[in-house]
């Protein structure tokens, strides 16, 4: 199965730009990388996925490397209610296997 | 729409008893899954469904079981909790398998003394 690796922790201040790495070098050719995150005491919600090109929603940017073994999350201006769990995932290589993933703390 | 939507939010039960956990989603979504996440880990897949009448294993499936007679419906039985059991377990579903996003709901926060 493919796997992910994520650092545990990562700090920013709010309002500042935030750059959540994720490596997947065992990646296949199918596999969309997914991103979601996870409040504290809550489900995890959706926050974007992509496939080889760069993609942008309301929430956050993803950037994928050119050889798909690398992308980043970008949360382009962090607020305090940013600070969550995210998960980065393969489907279907990961069969929704969620890591422990990077625990985002935003210092006001 | 509510979403997916799980009762109950907690419960606590003693070793050996059963209980069901049920989950509910208004989005016509004909796939359905059930994840447990211990503390200060990530989320395991226990069992999912493609559809009703249709049900597979995940990667923890073991002191659980699963039922889907509706599209809307998919309940986790346990038959004999086990200390082993306490754990958050979440609910969710997707319009297609694995690959598309998936909602979750608010989570049920069992606890096996």
């Amino acid at each position: 199965d493919a796997k992910t690796t994520q650092p545990n922790s990562m700090e920013s201040n709010e309002e500042e730009p935030v750059h959540l790495p994720c490596n997947h070098s065992t990646i296949s050719g199918t596999d969309y990388i997914h991103w979601y995150r996870q409040l504290p005491s809550q489900g995890p919600e959706y926050v974007i996925h992509g496939l080889t090109s760069n993609v942008n929603n309301r929430m956050a940017s993803l950037a994928i490397a050119e050889d798909r073994k690398s992308s980043t999350l970008i949360l382009h201006r962090a607020t305090l209610r940013d600070a969550a769990v995210y998960y980065c995932i393969l489907l279907p290589g990961n069969d929704m296997r969620f890591g422990a993933g990077t625990r985002l703390t935003v210092k006001p | 729409n509510a979403g997916v939507t799980q009762t109950p939010k907690f419960r606590i039960l003693k070793i050996g008893q059963s209980m069901t956990l049920q989950c509910t989603q208004d989005m016509n979504h004909n796939y359905m899954y059930w994840y447990r996440q211990d503390p200060g880990m990530g989320l395991k897949l226990i069992y999912y469904s493609v559809g009703a009448g249709i049900t597979d294993k995940g990667e923890v499936p073991n002191g659980y079981n699963v039922s889907r007679s509706t599209t809307e419906d998919f309940p986790l039985r346990l038959e004999l909790a086990a200390p082993s059991q306490t754990s958050v377990y979440f609910c969710a579903s997707s319009y297609v398998l694995l690959t598309d996003t998936q909602y979750f709901g608010p989570g049920t926060r069992l606890t096996v003394l």
